[in-house]
């Protein structure tokens, strides 16, 4: 069974800096790209970025490329999502997903507020 | 980027009739490979979305035969033949031909 599973998710003041981490198991994680999508309060579903299987190519969306960095750890069945000069708008439910989204995590939560 | 345009953004359903949704984009969704990667997601409250069907008209497994897509280039339509109750959610359109990859606005479905 594939499962996705968050984590790192908080509340941090605007400026600073988070890291979110996604472990993945029940299929070869290595064999798959990657990616990370937001859903924002009333603002539905963003894709944030998205990794190679090899973590060759990485994209993002331009409201966080320069702050936010993707990043993975096949060893480690590991995706992770570094954060950083945070915004109140990029608060929200951040997930993990397999390639072109077949499969999802539960997601975990960021608030960026003072 | 691309902006994918649903329509309605609420529809109200009876239940046992077919219900359909419109997704546009607005630049075409042929990809360079010949495939056209538009992917239609239903979302539970409080639940991850989960994709019901990928490159405009296959379901996923798992997925009733109820729910079925077609459409081309720039538009799109998601059918359910039958609506039941646990079809009463919201319904996402996304595209994944040209980076950033880019999704509808929902729309939700309401019994009448």
């Amino acid at each position: 069974e594939v499962q996705l599973v968050e984590s790192g998710g908080g509340l941090v003041q605007p400026g600073g800096s988070l890291k979110l981490s996604c472990t993945a198991s029940g299929f070869v994680f290595s064999n798959y790209w990657m990616t990370w999508v937001r859903q924002i309060p009333g603002k539905g579903l963003e894709l944030v970025a998205n990794i190679k299987d090899d973590g060759s190519d990485k994209y993002y969306v331009d409201s966080v490329r320069g702050r936010f960095t993707v990043s993975r750890d096949n060893a480690k069945n590991s995706l992770y999502l570094q954060m950083s000069n945070l915004r109140a708008d990029d608060t929200g439910l951040y997930y993990c997903a397999r390639g072109f989204l077949m499969f999802w995590g539960q997601g975990t939560p960021v608030t960026v507020s003072s | 980027d691309i902006v994918m345009t649903q329509s309605p953004h609420s529809l109200p359903v009876t239940l046992g009739q077919p219900a359909s949704i419109s997704c546009r984009s607005s630049q075409s969704l042929v990809h360079s490979d010949g495939n056209t990667y538009l992917s239609w997601f239903q979302q539970r409250p409080g639940q991850s979305p989960r994709r019901l069907l990928y490159k405009v008209s296959n379901r996923d497994s798992g997925v009733p035969a109820r729910f079925s897509g077609s459409g081309s280039d720039t538009d799109f339509t998601l059918r359910i033949s039958r609506v039941e109750a646990e079809d009463v959610e919201i319904y996402y359109c996304m595209q994944t031909t040209h980076w950033p990859y880019t999704f509808g606005q929902g729309t939700q479905l309401e019994i009448q």
